[in-house]
């Protein structure tokens, strides 16, 4: 099976300042890897996604994301955040053989300050 | 990109009393849609896999006389939690696959008193 771990609850920042979300998974297998953000009272939308190819991943709102397989991470990352981006951020793996069964880790929640 | 509802998006509930969720795609068809469950300050747990028209598939460790599940058309997926108990309380959050994308419905709280 596959695990996530997201180390940090919180992250505070400043706008306009660069801000990492940290994810790292375990997996007995190839994997693909998402972040997903939520908004209050939203469902899950997909920032951006790594299935194979260049390890670095551009995604929606100027987010991107840099698979590392000998570190076994997917760390977020954005050059300047907006107050915009306060939201509660997901990450989540799954078998590259089994690409229904999705696990998550328990969340970041980006905080940006003005 | 699809969109993927659930109804209602909070519910209070007495302590035996049973709860049914709606979770509906509103502009696709989706053979297969997926049950998760989140407590707070922890991950989505996928609970089942709800397949039109067949029986569900749950996952290790969930009760299926708990967590009825049912699938009766394309676009329509009804988790019904019976004779709720207060640790069943959680948010409930339903997802649908599109053209190799998964979509996720804004989720559920259910509150067992």
């Amino acid at each position: 099976a596959q695990s996530v771990t997201q180390l940090d609850s919180q992250v505070p920042v400043f706008e306009e300042a660069p801000v990492e979300l940290r994810c790292n998974y375990s997996s007995s297998v190839s994997v693909y890897l998402f972040w997903y953000v939520q908004y209050p009272n939203q469902g899950l939308q997909l920032l951006l996604k790594y299935l194979s190819g260049s390890t670095l991943v551009k995604g929606i709102n100027g987010f991107e994301a840099e698979f590392n397989k000998s570190q076994t991470s997917f760390h977020l990352r954005k050059p300047s955040v907006h107050i915009s981006d306060t939201a509660e951020y997901f990450c989540a793996v799954s078998a590259s053989n089994n690409f229904n069964k999705f696990y998550f880790g328990s969340g970041t929640k980006l905080n940006v300050k003005p | 990109g699809a969109v993927v509802s659930q109804h209602p998006s909070w519910v209070i509930c007495k302590s035996g009393t049973s709860v049914k969720i709606e979770c509906r795609s509103l502009d696709f068809q989706a053979t297969t849609m997926f049950w998760y469950r989140q407590f707070p300050k922890q991950s989505l747990m996928l609970m089942a896999t709800s397949n039109e028209g067949s029986k569900a598939t749950y996952e290790q460790g969930v009760e299926k006389d708990k967590f009825l599940i049912n699938h009766a058309s394309l676009t329509l997926s009804t988790l019904t939690v019976t004779s709720a108990h207060p640790e069943d309380s959680s948010f409930y959050i339903c997802s649908a696959r599109d053209r190799g994308e998964q979509f996720f419905g804004p989720g559920t709280r259910l509150t067992v008193l």
